[in-house]
């Protein structure tokens, strides 16, 4: 068991809302990644946090955006759903310097569908 | 720009058989290489890494893998599987960026599956 949780499991919205979805590190792991794995792909890196900044980001609009908090809890907020945005959400957690990743724990994801 | 490659996007084999997941890499700088295994509905838990030292690294559940710096590759194999090795696997590689942090860049998965 990782440690890693996330909230809610499963998600629907209609397009053009909002969602904010939960992360819950590891103890002890100050840095957490988010990515989206669509149905049939790989997960692709969203962006990063440590320590409460954001430290790197993918190829993603700004209608993605994120917070960490002084516990390293972390959240993701989508605005604007299209429904392109239906995908499985991973939250990762890891520790070290910068987030160095020499091993990351995942979240079991929250599967967001859009209609 | 870095990519990663699974040649395979579906294996099936039979129970008790041999295996081998193919991965290719690129990358102008070093990197760290994971394999992941993703059961469904579930999360990604990690089966193996490279991060340096002996290129023959042994994970979990009997799976190894061996980092080969000049075809830039990281196979994955297990000697003998089982019905509860069905799932999805997924090759990655971790970057390091230079505004000092790590991108980690996985391929699309190779879907095995063990036949009884």
């Amino acid at each position: 068991e990782t440690g890693v949780t996330q909230s809610p499991t499963h998600l629907i919205k209609t397009r053009g809302q909002q969602v904010t979805l939960r992360c819950s590190s590891q103890s002890g792991h100050n840095t957490v990644s988010w990515y989206q794995q669509a149905l049939g792909q790989g997960p692709q890196f969203i962006f990063q946090y440590y320590r409460e900044e954001e430290n790197g980001r993918g190829n993603f609009p700004p209608r993605f955006s994120g917070l960490q908090f002084p516990n390293y809890s972390s959240e993701l907020n989508v605005n604007a759903l299209e429904l392109d945005d239906s995908a499985l959400y991973l939250c990762a957690s890891s520790s070290g310097y910068r987030g160095r990743n020499t091993e990351a724990f995942f979240g079991q994801g929250t599967r967001l569908t859009v209609v | 720009a870095q990519s990663v490659t699974q040649l395979d996007s579906q294996v099936p084999v039979f129970e008790e058989a041999p295996v081998e997941l193919r991965c290719n890499y690129s990358s102008s700088v070093s990197v760290y290489l994971f394999w992941y295994v993703q059961y469904p509905n579930q999360g990604l838990q990690l089966l193996l890494k490279y991060l340096s030292g002996s290129t023959l690294v042994k994970g979990i559940n009997g799976f190894e893998a061996e980092f080969n710096k000049s075809q830039t590759s990281f196979h994955l194999r297990k000697p003998s599987v089982h019905i509860s090795d069905t799932a999805e696997y997924f090759c990655a590689v971790s970057v390091r960026m230079k505004t000092s942090y790590d991108k980690v860049i996985f391929g699309p998965g190779t879907s095995l599956s063990v036949i009884p």
